[in-house]
């Protein structure tokens, strides 16, 4: 079956490296995302990964996949109290409905 | 302005009501969908639909009634709402069923069920 997990909350410190990971169960999935939850607000797209790729970066952001072991991972350099989010991973079946399969969200909690 | 707007942005009502949530977007997308937050499950899905004539039934959808009135607009309705359907709702948008910009969101309805 389908089914995504995470970690409900990791706290760290201004300035530290963040890293919040990710367990899914759908190997043949296309693409994955990191989804960022601000208080109040929807979800915001952070960053994506095709399945064919290992790491991917953009500025502060990197995301490294493990295909053999379905995990995911989300790297947060130079941590900033504005990163204070709930960041979602989700994961698209090929069945290609557009439809995805969302984990439960980590808290990510910086510290000043 | 946004391109996904959801109304009303919070909901209180009592058990039995019935309730609409409405959802609009300017994004042009044939996908829309509609999800409930619940704290500790991540998004469940409730209902999406691929263009005006065609809706699909997510995971959750019992209690759950949508209509789908234009390519820009997607309403779902709780016709008798009850306290286990206090929730964050969200709608979604996306272009299609592949590629890397996944779904817009909008900024989520709060629905709370006395």
């Amino acid at each position: 079956g389908e089914d995504v997990e995470q970690s409900l909350f990791l706290s760290v410190r201004e300035g530290d490296s963040s890293v919040i990971n990710c367990t899914y169960t759908d190997s043949s999935s296309t693409y994955l995302y990191w989804y960022k939850q601000e208080p109040g607000a929807g979800l915001q797209l952070l960053t994506y990964i095709f399945s064919n790729m290992d790491m991917k970066q953009d500025q502060r952001l990197t995301v490294l996949l493990n295909k053999k072991d379905k995990h995911l991972s989300l790297r947060i350099a130079d941590t900033q109290t504005g990163d204070s989010a709930i960041y979602f991973c989700a994961e698209a079946p090929p069945s290609n409905t557009g439809k995805l399969i969302f984990g439960q969200g980590t808290t990510l909690q910086v510290k000043p | 302005d946004a391109d996904v707007t959801q109304t009303p942005r919070n909901r209180i009502t009592k058990t039995g009501k019935r309730i609409m949530l409405e959802c609009s977007q300017t994004k042009g997308h044939d996908r829309m969908y509609w999800y409930r937050q619940d704290p500790g499950l991540g998004l469940r899905l409730i209902y999406y639909s691929f263009d005006v004539k065609d809706i699909n039934k997510g995971e959750i959808s019992d209690g759950y009634s949508v209509s789908r009135q234009a390519q820009a607009k997607f309403s779902l309705s709780l016709e008798s709402a009850i306290p286990n359907q206090t929730a964050l709702y969200f709608c979604a948008t996306s272009e299609d069923g592949t590629g890397g910009e996944g779904q817009y969101f909008g900024p989520g309805t709060r629905l709370t069920v006395t």
